[in-house]
C-alpha cells in the first residue's frame, strides 16, 4: 500500500528557518517524482516544486522560486521542503504528493499534511 | 489566479446528478492527463478521477470523469450528504513543467 507520511506540526517565529519531511512506503520511492502543495488558509491549492529522487533533479513553480528548497534522501525514502528565513504569509498546510508514472500524470497519492504556522 | 478554471461552487439535492466542470489550455488539459481531488473538510485531499476518467479501487460509480479538447468535467449521480467537500481539478502543464490546478469547487448538498 503506497503510504506518503509527513512529519508533525510545527510553529515558528518569522526570520526562523524550517525544514518538513515526506516519507514514502509501499513503491519504488526514486522511481517517482513527488511534489510539494501549499493551501493557505480556505484557498485552494498551489503547486511548490517537485523532485525526482532518483537523480534529485529539482522542479519550482515560478512562484515559489528561491523562496524554498526541496531535496531528497532516497536511502530513507524521505523528501524535504524547507525555508531559510519564514514569514508570517507561509502559514499554511503543505502537502507533499507522489506523481503517477505516466509523463502526462499528475499527482496520485497525497499525504496527510503539515501545518506551518508562522507568528511572533 | 488558478491556471485551470472550476466554478466557485455547485449545489444538488439527494440523489441529483451534478456536473462540475473545469477548463483549461493546449499546454495543459489538451495535452495531459486531468485528474480529480476531493478534499472533505479538515482532510487531505483524495485522487477521485486519474488519467480523465479512471477511478481508484474504492471511489464509488457515482463519479465519473471525462475530458474533451482543453475542458474536462468530473459528474457526481446519486448524490449523498458526504459527497459535500471541495473538488479540485489538475493537469500537467507542459510549459510550466509542473502540475496546475482549478480554483476548487466547493460543493453544496442542500
Amino acid at each position: 500500500e503506497v503510504q506518503l507520511v509527513q512529519s508533525g506540526a510545527e510553529v515558528k517565529k518569522p526570520g526562523e528557518s524550517l525544514k518538513i519531511a515526506c516519507k514514502g512506503s509501499g513503491y519504488s520511492f526514486a522511481s517517482y517524482w513527488i511534489g510539494w502543495v501549499r493551501q493557505m488558509p480556505g484557498k485552494g491549492l498551489e503547486w511548490m516544486g517537485i523532485i525526482y529522487p532518483g537523480d534529485s533533479e529539482t522542479r519550482y513553480s515560478p512562484s515559489f522560486q528561491g523562496q524554498v528548497t526541496i531535496s531528497a534522501d532516497k536511502s530513507i525514502n524521505t523528501a524535504y521542503l524547507q525555508w531559510g528565513s519564514l514569514k508570517a504569509s507561509d502559514t499554511a498546510m503543505y502537502y507533499c504528493a507522489k506523481r503517477g508514472i505516466a509523463a502526462a500524470d499528475s499527482f496520485d497519492y497525497w499525504g496527510q499534511g503539515t501545518l506551518v504556522t508562522v507568528s511572533s | 489566479q488558478s491556471v485551470l478554471t472550476q466554478p466557485p461552487s455547485a449545489s444538488g439535492t439527494p440523489g441529483q446528478r451534478v456536473t462540475i466542470s473545469c477548463s483549461g489550455s493546449s499546454s495543459n488539459i489538451g495535452s495531459n492527463y486531468v485528474f480529480w481531488y476531493q478534499q472533505l473538510p479538515g482532510t487531505a485531499p483524495k485522487l477521485l478521477i486519474y488519467r480523465n476518467n479512471q477511478r481508484p479501487s474504492g471511489v464509488p460509480e457515482r463519479f465519473s470523469g471525462s475530458k474533451s479538447g482543453t475542458s474536462a468535467s468530473l459528474a457526481i449521480s446519486g448524490l449523498r450528504s458526504e459527497d459535500e467537500a471541495d473538488y479540485y481539478c489538475a493537469a500537467w502543464d507542459d510549459s510550466l513543467s509542473g502540475p496546475v490546478f482549478g480554483g476548487g469547487t466547493k460543493l453544496t448538498v442542500l
